[in-house]
C-alpha cells in the first residue's frame, strides 16, 4: 500500500514563528502536493513538485514555500505564520492512477 | 477556467436508503473525475474515478458515480446507505491535457445518515 506520512496530526505555533510541515512518501512517486483545506472552501493547491528541487506554484502560494531535496520527501514552509494560515494541511504523491494523501496536519496560529 | 461545484453543503439519508451526493463540473476538453472521502481526523480516500467508457463507474464501500456528459455532471450514489457511510465526500477534476496532474476540488458535502 502506499504510504504518506505527515510529521505532525496537530500544530500550534505562534504569530511570526517560521514554521515546517514534512511529508513523506514511499512509493517513489515524482508528483507531490500541498493543499489547505478550510470548511467550505473545499482543497486548494498551494504547491506542488514533479521532481527533485523542481517546485510550482499552486492556486494560493503567497505565504508559503516548499523544498524537495529528496524524492520523497516535500516540506511545506511557512516563513513568518500567521493566523489566516490556521488550516488543515493535507499533502498528496501520485501515481498514473490517483492521488494518495497523507492524514492532514493541523495548524493553529495564534 | 477549471471548477468544480458540489451544491448541497450537507445531505441528510437515513440508513438503508439511497443516497445521491450531487457534483457539477466546467473544465475544457474532456475530463478526468474522482471521488473523495473523509472520515473525521483522517486524510482523504479515493472512492473512485472516471477516465473512459462506461459512464457508470462503481467504487469501494458499494458506491458508484455516473458520468453525464451534456449536464457536466458526476454525481456519486450509493443504493442503500449505512451510518458508517457519514463522512465529508470531495469531487474533483483534472484536465487531460495538464501534464501537472493537478486536481481541482469541489467545497466538500458533509453527509450524515443516520440509524
Amino acid at each position: 500500500d502506499v504510504k504518506v506520512t505527515q510529521s505532525s496530526r496537530y500544530l500550534v505555533k505562534r504569530t511570526g514563528e517560521k514554521v515546517f510541515l514534512e511529508c513523506v512518501q514511499d512509493m517513489d512517486h515524482e508528483n507531490m502536493f500541498w493543499y489547505r483545506q478550510d470548511p467550505g472552501l473545499g482543497l486548494r493547491l498551494i504547491y506542488f513538485s514533479y521532481d527533485v528541487k523542481m517546485k510550482e506554484k499552486g492556486d494560493i502560494p503567497e505565504g508559503y514555500s516548499v523544498s524537495r531535496e529528496k524524492k520523497e520527501r516535500f516540506s511545506l514552509i511557512l516563513e513568518s505564520a500567521s493566523t489566516n494560515q490556521t488550516s488543515m494541511y493535507l499533502c498528496a504523491s501520485r501515481d498514473a492512477a490517483e492521488q494518495y494523501f497523507g492524514p492532514g496536519t493541523r495548524l493553529t496560529v495564534t | 477556467a477549471q471548477s468544480v461545484a458540489q451544491p448541497e453543503d450537507q445531505v441528510n439519508v437515513a440508513e438503508g436508503n439511497p443516497l445521491t451526493v450531487k457534483c457539477t463540473y466546467s473544465v475544457s476538453g474532456n475530463p478526468y473525475l474522482f471521488w473523495y472521502v473523509q472520515y473525521p481526523n483522517r486524510g482523504l480516500q479515493f472512492l473512485l474515478k472516471y477516465i473512459t467508457g462506461d459512464n457508470l463507474v462503481k467504487g469501494s464501500y458499494g458506491f458508484e458515480a455516473e458520468f453525464n456528459k451534456s449536464q457536466t455532471s458526476f454525481h456519486l450514489k450509493k443504493p442503500s446507505a449505512l451510518v458508517s457511510d457519514s463522512a465529508l465526500y470531495f469531487c474533483a477534476v483534472r484536465d487531460r491535457m495538464d501534464s501537472s496532474y493537478k486536481l481541482i476540488f469541489g467545497s466538500g458535502t458533509r453527509l450524515l445518515v443516520r440509524p
